[in-house]
């Protein structure tokens, strides 16, 4: 059965860092391109950032491009995303989510129960 | 820009059809775009209906279906029931690995 499961996420004053994980079983992670989507209070949700089973490609939105970073640990069965410079907009349940397959144009198909993160002075 | 559209909200009878649509505001939605439905209930994490066009996620039942109508991506229930009654979000792929979700539709059943 796959599992996900997402830590990491609390209170942080604006401009502040967090690093969010996602624990993944139950598949073979290398081989699969995941993903982060995230959404706020009340909100539709946003696709944030993919990357591929290698880990050497990376996809951002326009929105957290150049403060966000995802990557892996593929001998951990380890996703990350780091969140630098953050801002009141990027409070959220994050969610890490698994594709259908390993080409970034699967749609996600699997998800985890998210990790919220709230930016706030 | 790139906006994909979805209506805000569809009110449904008991045992009547939802047909719930997904645009792009720069021309018509194909196969190419794969997209995909997903439900979710307040509080919930998002359940995934519907991907690549028209295939029925694992214990979806099959009241549930995809389709591509007239340009656009078409999420359809045909005989909604209370427990279908929240928000429906849909999926396209942009390209470059980049995806867009539209705003959402809140069905009402009643």
């Amino acid at each position: 059965e796959v599992q996900l499961l997402e830590s990491g996420g609390g209170l942080v004053q604006p401009g502040g860092s967090l690093r969010l994980s996602c624990a993944a079983s139950g598949f073979t992670f290398y081989s699969n391109v995941m993903t982060w989507v995230r959404q706020a209070p009340g909100k539709g949700l946003e696709w944030v950032a993919a990357i591929s089973g290698s880990g050497v490609t990376t996809y951002y939105s326009h929105s957290v491009k150049g403060r966000f970073t995802i990557s892996r640990d593929n001998s951990r069965n380890t996703l990350y995303v780091q969140m630098n410079g953050l801002r009141a907009e990027d409070t959220a349940v994050y969610y890490c989510a698994k594709p259908s397959g390993s080409y970034f144009s699967d749609a996600i198909h699997m998800w985890g129960r998210g990790t919220m993160v709230a930016v706030s002075s | 820009q790139t906006v994909v559209t979805q209506e805000p909200s569809f009110s449904v009878s008991p045992g009547g059809t939802v047909t719930l649509t997904c645009g792009l505001n720069s021309g018509s939605v194909s196969t190419g775009y794969y997209p995909s439905w997903y439900q979710q209930t307040p509080g919930q994490p998002p359940r995934t209906l519907i991907y690549s066009t028209n295939t029925r996620s694992s214990g979806v039942p099959a009241r549930f279906s995809g389709s591509i109508r007239g340009g656009r991506a078409v999420l359809t229930i045909t005989g909604a029931q209370a427990v279908d009654e929240c928000d429906y979000y849909c999926v396209l792929y942009i390209g470059s690995g980049v995806w867009m979700f539209g705003g959402g539709t809140k069905v009402t059943v009643l």
